[in-house]
């Protein structure tokens, strides 16, 4: 079974360009997340799907984040324009629906702001 | 609003040591808790989980026993090795339907 699959792994930009991540969750997962993790911390969730709905984005930055499923399946986190602060590992889970088991992640996609 | 709190790493042992990584939460109701591993280079994985009060999860020599009375679910290992070597993340499913993390916790097992 293929796993969370994110893309890119790595990311370099400067202040105030804009950048998106994408993430292809296992098959037939009704549930996408969106996790930041800044160096020393733990995952922060920004943004929560269920099938193409939006379940919790409380804690994302709206003024300057923004996400979408696309037809339920694929996802994408746009940073624009990028910050220093956002330099962090952008992390993509999913899980099936219904009773809850466990959410399975992606690698990341490191993001570097300078 | 619900959290969890790890103990501060990192944490350095020696091979074949006894590992405890205390881990509580605050939460209402009966949240489901897990421990998540990250090895080097890698993305998050379950280690274990548990999902009601006084179940034991299990894994790979590590458990973990869901205290409802002190809210916690402290990690524990009889005997490390160095290929323990990782970041673990405590973790719980509240009933509002998030996952939320721990600050994580670095463990270094040397020869």
């Amino acid at each position: 079974e293929a796993g969370v699959a994110q893309s890119p792994r790595y990311k370099i930009i400067e202040k105030r360009q804009s950048v998106a991540f994408w993430c292809n969750p296992i098959s037939g997962h009704a549930t996408l997340y969106w996790y930041q993790q800044i160096l020393g911390q733990g995952p922060k969730l920004l943004i929560q799907f269920q099938n193409n709905g939006v379940v919790d984005d409380s804690q994302l930055p709206k003024d300057r984040f923004s996400a979408e499923r696309l037809k339920g399946v694929d996802s994408t986190l746009k940073i624009q324009p990028a910050k220093l602060e956002d330099s962090a590992v952008y992390l993509c889970a999913s899980s099936p629906q219904g009773v809850y088991t466990e959410a399975f992640f992606g690698q990341g996609t490191r993001l570097t702001v300078v | 609003g619900d959290s969890v709190t790890q103990m501060e790493g990192p944490v350095t042992l020696s091979e074949e040591a006894f590992l405890t990584i205390n881990c509580t939460y605050t939460a209402t109701g009966y949240p489901s808790l897990f421990w998540y591993v990250q090895y080097p280079g890698e993305g998050l994985q379950l280690l274990l989980k548990a999902t009601k009060a006084d179940d034991k999860g299990s894994n790979k020599g590590f458990e973990a026993t869901y205290r409802k009375e002190t809210t916690s679910f402290h990690l524990e290992k009889g005997s490390v090795q160095v290929s323990d070597s990782a970041v673990y993340f405590c973790a719980i499913y509240n009933q509002g339907g998030k996952l939320i993390f721990g600050q994580g916790t670095e463990l270094s097992v040397k020869p």
